[in-house]
C-alpha cells in the first residue's frame, strides 16, 4: 500500500525567514509523482511543486524549493523569504499508478507571523 | 479560462437521504477525480472518471458511486447518509489521464452536513 506522512501537524515562521516542511512517503513502485498542494483557509487547493521520482535534480519554483531523498523516500518542502499569504494547510501527496489518483498526508498548518 | 466548478457549495441533509454532488471540470479537461476531505482522516481517494469510464476506485462503500457524462461533467452520488458522511467533497480536473503528468486543478468542493 501507498502512504505518505506528514509528522507536523503545526508550524510557523516569521515572514521573510525560511521554514522546511517534511514529508515521507512508501510504495514499492519506481515510477512516480510527489506533490506539495497548498489549500489556504476556506480557498481552493492548488499545486505548489511537484517532483518527478526519475530526476535526480531538487524541483524549484520561485522561493519553493524541494529536497527529494529518493533512498530514504523523503520528500520535504523549503519555503524562503515567507510571506504572509503562505499561511495554509500543506498537503504531500504522491501519484504511484495510471490515472490521477492521489494519496495525500495528514497536511501540516502553516501559519506565517508579521 | 473557467475553473473546475462544483454545486452545491453547501448541502445539509439528514441520516438515510441520499445526496448527488455535481462538478464541471475545466474545458477540454477529460478527467475528474473525486475526494473526500475530513478533520479525521484527512484527504481520501474516492474515484476517478476518464472518457465516462471509472479508472480507479479508492476503499469507500458501495453507497458512493459516480458517474461521468460525455462533457466530461461528473456526479457523485452518495445513497443512505451517515453522520461519518459529512465532509468537504473534493472533485479535480485534468486533461488527460495517462501515466504522464498532467496537473490537476481542484475545485472548491462541495462541504456537506448529514444530521
Amino acid at each position: 500500500a501507498q502512504t505518505v506522512t506528514q509528522s507536523q501537524p503545526e508550524m510557523s515562521v516569521q515572514e521573510a525567514e525560511t521554514v522546511t516542511l517534511s514529508c515521507t512517503y512508501d510504495t514499492s513502485e519506481n515510477n512516480y509523482y510527489l506533490f506539495w498542494y497548498k489549500q489556504p483557509p476556506s480557498r481552493q487547493m492548488i499545486l505548489v511543486i511537484r517532483q518527478e521520482a526519475y530526476k535526480q535534480q531538487n524541483a524549484t519554483e520561485n522561493r519553493f524549493s524541494v529536497n527529494f531523498q529518493k533512498a530514504a523516500k523523503s520528500f520535504s518542502l523549503k519555503i524562503s523569504d515567507s510571506q504572509l499569504g503562505d499561511t495554509a494547510m500543506y498537503f504531500c501527496a504522491g501519484r504511484y499508478n495510471a490515472g490521477n489518483m492521489l494519496t495525500f498526508g495528514g497536511g501540516t498548518r502553516l501559519m506565517v507571523k508579521p | 479560462k473557467a475553473g473546475v466548478t462544483q454545486t452545491p457549495r453547501y448541502l445539509i441533509k439528514t441520516r438515510g437521504q441520499q445526496v448527488t454532488l455535481s462538478c464541471s471540470p475545466i474545458s477540454g479537461h477529460r478527467s475528474v477525480s473525486w475526494y473526500q476531505q475530513t478533520p479525521g482522516q484527512g484527504l481520501q481517494f474516492l474515484f476517478e472518471y476518464f472518457s465516462e469510464t471509472q479508472r480507479n476506485k479508492g476503499n469507500f462503500p458501495g453507497r458512493f458511486s459516480g458517474r461521468q457524462f460525455s462533457n466530461s461533467r461528473s456526479e457523485m452520488n452518495v445513497s443512505t447518509l451517515e453522520l461519518g458522511d459529512s465532509a468537504l467533497y473534493l472533485c479535480a480536473s485534468s486533461r488527460v489521464g495517462t501515466t504522464s503528468y498532467n496537473e490537476q486543478f481542484f475545485g472548491p468542493g462541495t462541504r456537506l452536513t448529514v444530521l
